[in-house]
């Protein structure tokens, strides 16, 4: 596609629901990056693929939190056992390749109540 | 570790007046820096970059940043404040494959 679409928009979840949040990147980016962008704070780096490689996911702030992107293009973060401090923006973002821009997705509004 | 400083959570200026927002970071080599957007309910959108080569770094919407070396600041100004450029601004430096932002600067433009 055109841009990076992330899915869904927003998302309501009680407290100890598991939920998956999907991240289709720009067609042939090999990047891929999750963001996590608390209220009134900038976003933060949560783990990052180059394929269907996760090279890094020292932002990861639990167990709780996974990501994989078994084929190498979508991408799915899921978050068991949800907590309030859970509550978030989920970014994600798709780079053609080292040195290239970064585009973002609209993120998901995720809501635990 | 690569970081930024954005010195002011809140800018107000009123329409037509110049825009500076500032940022410092620390880098222990040679940084890639970055000014990103968000509007309210919308995606993050790249509004310039530097990559060592030009100083003075010109980007969308009439914006532009200077990279000062000796201050390690990379501010953002604008000569004239537009009513659509009221959004939140993010300053950003990478650190490896990783970018990492600022808290943000929340830029209000009165009429």
């Amino acid at each position: 596609g055109a841009g990076v679409s992330q899915s869904p928009r927003y998302k309501v979840a009680k407290r100890g629901q598991d939920v998956a949040l999907r991240c289709d990147p720009i067609s042939g980016h090999v990047s891929l990056f999750w963001y996590q962008q608390a209220l009134g704070q900038g976003p933060e780096f949560l783990t990052y693929f180059q394929n269907e490689a996760q090279l890094d996911k020292s932002g990861l702030p639990s167990d709780r939190f996974f990501a994989e992107r078994p084929e190498g293009s979508v991408s799915t973060l899921k978050i068991q056992r949800t907590q309030q401090e859970d509550s978030a923006v989920y970014l994600c973002a798709s780079i053609k390749g080292e040195g290239s821009g970064y585009t973002f997705g609209s993120g998901t509004r995720l809501t635990v109540v | 570790a690569q970081s930024v400083t954005q010195l002011d959570s809140h800018v107000s200026v009123s329409e037509g007046t110049p825009v500076l927002l500032r940022c410092n970071y620390s880098s222990s080599y040679s940084p890639s820096l970055f000014w990103y957007v968000q509007h309210p309910n919308k995606g993050l959108q790249l509004l310039l970059k530097y990559t060592s080569a030009a100083t003075l770094v010109k980007g969308i919407n009439g914006f532009e940043a200077e990279f000062k070396k000796s201050e390690t600041s990379f501010h953002l100004t604008k000569p004239s404040a537009h009513m659509s450029d009221a959004a939140e601004y993010f300053c950003v430096v990478t650190s490896g494959n990783k970018l990492v932002f600022g808290a943000g600067t929340i830029l209000r433009v009165k009429s």
